[in-house]
């Protein structure tokens, strides 16, 4: 079946830095979405992204729905240690009944 | 709103014992899943019910899994026997639509099965 391919797998952050990660699939998506998930917690929303090109900002992250239609970007700028958890990509299209399909997910850590 | 309400949220049962996650979705929401989360395969889905009709199951791992859905606000995902490789974090989520608004998750029922 269709599959997203989310990198990194992880990632640590200092507190101050800025952190990026992407998602891509071999097909066309009409809606990309990005969750956290914190620990013992279901992923909640962050950003919905409905047109390529669309640069969408939720406080210090910022996302993009790519022009090809076949990617997004996350980007959080000056991390703090609460934006630890798993971030997850969604994409939508119409091959799967409109049903959401996930990413593995990037986990970020705090560097040690 | 309370958002997506799943009980229990720790579950720690013997092999080959049947166990039942509930799920209260977002009043309003029509549609309802079932996902697995392991750290080996990450976010599966199980079952998706719209309108409280199960449309498409091809995720429910074997015949010991099974869900329901016998009214908009109220589902139940059942293994009977259970295993130890079931143990994994249950998520229930809802959406209204097919989820271009993105789904609401529950908080997890974190399955043990020893």
């Amino acid at each position: 079946g269709q599959q997203l391919n989310q990198s990194p797998q992880s990632m640590f952050i200092q507190e101050g830095e800025d952190v990026s990660m992407n998602c891509t699939s071999s097909s066309i998506f009409n809606t990309w979405l990005w969750y956290k998930q914190d620990p013992g917690e279901g992923p909640v929303l962050l950003i919905a992204l409905y047109k390529a090109g669309e640069l969408t900002s939720n406080g210090r992250l910022t996302a993009q729905f790519g022009i090809t239609r076949k990617d997004s970007f996350l980007n959080i700028s000056a991390s703090i240690p609460s934006d630890v958890g798993i971030y997850f990509c969604a994409g939508q299209f119409g091959g799967s009944q409109g049903n959401l399909i996930f990413g593995k997910g990037t986990k970020l850590s705090v560097k040690p | 709103d309370a958002g997506v309400i799943q009980s229990p949220r720790h579950e720690v049962t013997e092999m080959g014992q049947e166990v039942t996650l509930r799920c209260k979705p977002i009043s309003g929401h029509n549609s309802l899943f079932w996902y697995r989360q392991t750290m080996m395969r990450g976010l599966e889905l199980l079952i998706y019910f719209n309108n409280n009709v199960p449309i498409d199951d091809s995720g429910m791992p074997e015949d010991r899994f099974s869900a329901k859905m016998p009214n908009a606000s109220f589902s139940t995902l059942k293994i009977q026997p259970s295993e130890p490789r079931d143990s994994a974090v249950y998520f229930c989520a809802s959406s209204l639509g097919r989820g271009a608004y993105g789904y609401t998750f529950g908080s997890g029922t974190r399955l043990t099965v020893v």
